[in-house]
C-alpha cells in the first residue's frame, strides 16, 4: 500500500542538538511539506518542496532544514538554532502543490 | 484573528447524535479541505471542495463560498468518530493552506 513513512514516532533530543526526522513516501508525488503542530494551534508550514533539487521556507523555517534529493524522501532537520524545538511534526504530500494532501502519522519531538 | 476559525472548539456528544461542526474562513479561498486527527496523531483527508456538498457514508461536508462558511456533519455518530477535525483553506492564488485550531469531537457510548 502506498503511504508516507515517519520516523522515529518518538524522540527525545538535548538542548543544543541538532536532530533530523525522516519522511518516505512511495506515492510518487513531487510535492512534500513539513508542518509543525502545538498545542491549541493550527498546522504550521515549515518547508515544502514542489519537486526534486528544489525546496521554499514556510512560515516558520527559521531553525530548520530541509533536502529533497530524491523524490521520495523529504527529511527535516531541527537545528540548535530553533528556539522551541519541542512539538509534534507532520510530513505531507500531495500529487501538486494545492491537491489533496496526505499525511503522515507524525513525529514527537522533545527537546530539553 | 486568524483567517480560518472553527467552532466549537470541543465537543462532547453521546453516541448517536447528529453532530455538526463549522469553519468560518475571511479570505478568498479555491478550496477547502477537512481533515481527521485521531489520538495517535496521524491525519487523514476527509473531503476537499470548492462548492456545494460532498458525502462519504455518514460523514457529510458543505460549504457556502458567498458567506464563506463550511460545515461538517457526522449523522449516527459513533465512539470511534472521536477525533480532532480540522478545516483547512486553500487560499486563493497562493496556494497555500491555512488551518483552523481544530474541533475535538467526543462520541460517548
Amino acid at each position: 500500500d502506498g503511504g508516507i513513512t515517519q520516523s522515529p514516532k518518538y524522540l527525545f533530543r538535548k538542548e543544543g542538538q541538532n536532530v533530523t526526522l525522516s519522511c518516505e513516501q512511495n506515492l510518487n508525488h513531487d510535492a512534500m511539506y513539513w508542518y509543525r503542530q502545538d498545542p491549541g494551534q493550527g498546522l504550521r508550514l515549515i518547508y515544502y518542496s514542489q519537486i526534486v533539487n528544489d525546496f521554499q521556507k514556510g512560515d516558520i523555517a527559521e531553525g530548520y532544514s530541509v533536502s529533497r534529493e530524491k523524490k521520495e524522501s523529504f527529511p527535516l532537520t531541527v537545528t540548535s538554532a530553533q528556539k522551541n524545538p519541542t512539538a509534534f511534526y507532520l510530513c505531507a504530500s500531495s500529487i501538486v502543490r494545492g491537491s489533496p494532501l496526505h499525511f503522515g502519522n507524525g513525529t514527537r519531538l522533545t527537546v530539553t | 484573528k486568524n483567517e480560518v476559525e472553527q467552532s466549537p472548539q470541543n465537543l462532547t456528544a453521546q453516541e448517536g447524535e447528529f453532530i455538526t461542526i463549522n469553519c468560518s474562513y475571511s479570505v478568498g479561498i479555491s478550496a477547502l479541505h477537512w481533515l481527521q486527527q485521531h489520538p495517535g496523531g496521524g491525519i487523514v483527508s476527509l473531503f476537499m471542495l470548492s462548492s456545494g456538498k460532498k458525502k462519504h457514508g455518514r460523514l457529510i461536508a458543505t460549504i457556502n463560498i458567498q458567506e464563506k462558511h463550511s460545515s461538517l456533519h457526522i449523522t449516527a455518530s459513533h465512539p470511534r468518530d472521536s477525533a480532532v477535525y480540522i478545516c483547512a483553506a486553500l487560499i486563493q492564488g497562493a496556494q497555500k493552506l491555512v488551518f483552523g485550531q481544530g474541533t475535538r469531537l467526543t462520541i460517548n457510548p
